[in-house]
C-alpha cells in the first residue's frame, strides 16, 4: 500500500494561467474524490469518480475546473484561467468500494496552489 | 443540508492534561455516518474513527475516545494524557448514508480546532 500520491506538492501561478493537478489512488480503489481546502477551514467537496464515470460534481465546481479519470485509474484536475481565489489546497482521496458501507478516505497530502 | 461545527477554534494544552474536542452537526438524514480526521503539519489527513449513526456506543481506543450523542448532535472527541505528538488539526465529519447503509465519501467537514500540545 503506497498510499495516495499528489503531484505537484506545490504549484505557483500567475493570474489567468492554466493549471493540472495529478493524483494517483491506492491502486484496488474504485472511488475517487477531489476537495478543496482554504486556510482555516475544512475540506470541501469538489467531485468524485467511480472507476472512469464522473458521477457528482459539487456547485464549488465551476466551468474553469475539469477533471478527468480516464482508465480508471489516476486523475486530473485542470483550473483554467486561475483566479487568485483558486488558491487553496487541493487534496485528493480514494477509498474502494464496498458491498455493504463506505468505511473511510484515504487521503493524500494535497497539491497547494497559489494564484499571483 | 448538512452542516458540522466545531466551536473551539484553537486548544492549547500543557503535555498529560486530557482534552475534549467538541463537535456539533445537523442533519436531515436518518442515517449518517460520523468522522474524526487528525491533519499533521504534513498536510495528509489521517482518519481516526467512523461512526454509524445508528450505533451510540462510546468508543476507546488507546488514549483517544469518542462520545457520540444523538439526542444533542454531538459527537466529542477526547485525548487522554495528551502529548507532544497530538499536536495536530483535528476535523469532524459527516457523511449521508444512502438507503441501505451505503455511502459514497462525500463528507462535510467542521472548520476543524487546531490543538497544540505543549512539552
Amino acid at each position: 500500500d503506497t498510499g495516495v500520491s499528489q503531484n505537484p506538492r506545490h504549484k505557483i501561478t500567475k493570474r489567468g494561467q492554466n493549471v493540472t493537478f495529478r493524483c494517483d489512488p491506492i491502486s484496488e480503489h474504485n472511488r475517487l474524490y477531489w476537495y478543496r481546502q482554504t486556510l482555516g477551514q475544512g475540506p470541501e467537496f469538489l467531485t468524485y469518480f467511480q472507476n472512469e464515470a464522473q458521477l457528482e460534481k459539487s456547485r464549488l465546481l465551476s466551468d474553469r475546473f475539469s477533471a478527468e479519470r480516464p482508465k480508471g485509474s489516476f486523475s486530473t484536475l485542470e483550473i483554467q484561467r486561475t483566479e487568485q481565489g483558486d488558491s487553496a489546497m487541493y487534496l485528493c482521496a480514494s477509498s474502494p468500494l464496498t458491498g455493504r458501507s463506505f468505511e473511510k478516505l484515504f487521503f493524500g497530502s494535497g497539491t497547494q496552489l497559489s494564484v499571483l | 443540508a448538512q452542516k458540522v461545527t466545531q466551536a473551539q477554534t484553537e486548544i492549547s494544552v500543557v503535555e498529560k492534561e486530557d482534552v475534549t474536542l467538541d463537535c456539533v452537526y445537523e442533519t436531515r438524514d436518518t442515517t449518517y455516518y460520523l468522522f474524526w480526521y487528525k491533519q499533521p503539519p504534513s498536510g495528509e489527513l489521517v482518519f481516526l474513527i467512523r461512526r454509524n449513526s445508528f450505533d451510540e456506543q462510546n468508543e476507546i481506543s488507546g488514549r483517544y475516545s469518542w462520545n457520540f450523542q444523538k439526542s444533542t448532535s454531538s459527537f466529542n472527541f477526547t485525548i487522554t494524557a495528551s502529548q507532544v505528538v497530538d499536536s495536530a488539526v483535528y476535523f469532524c465529519a459527516l457523511s449521508e448514508a444512502r438507503a441501505g447503509g451505503t455511502s459514497y465519501g462525500k463528507l462535510t467537514f467542521g472548520q476543524g480546532t487546531i490543538l497544540t500540545v505543549h512539552p
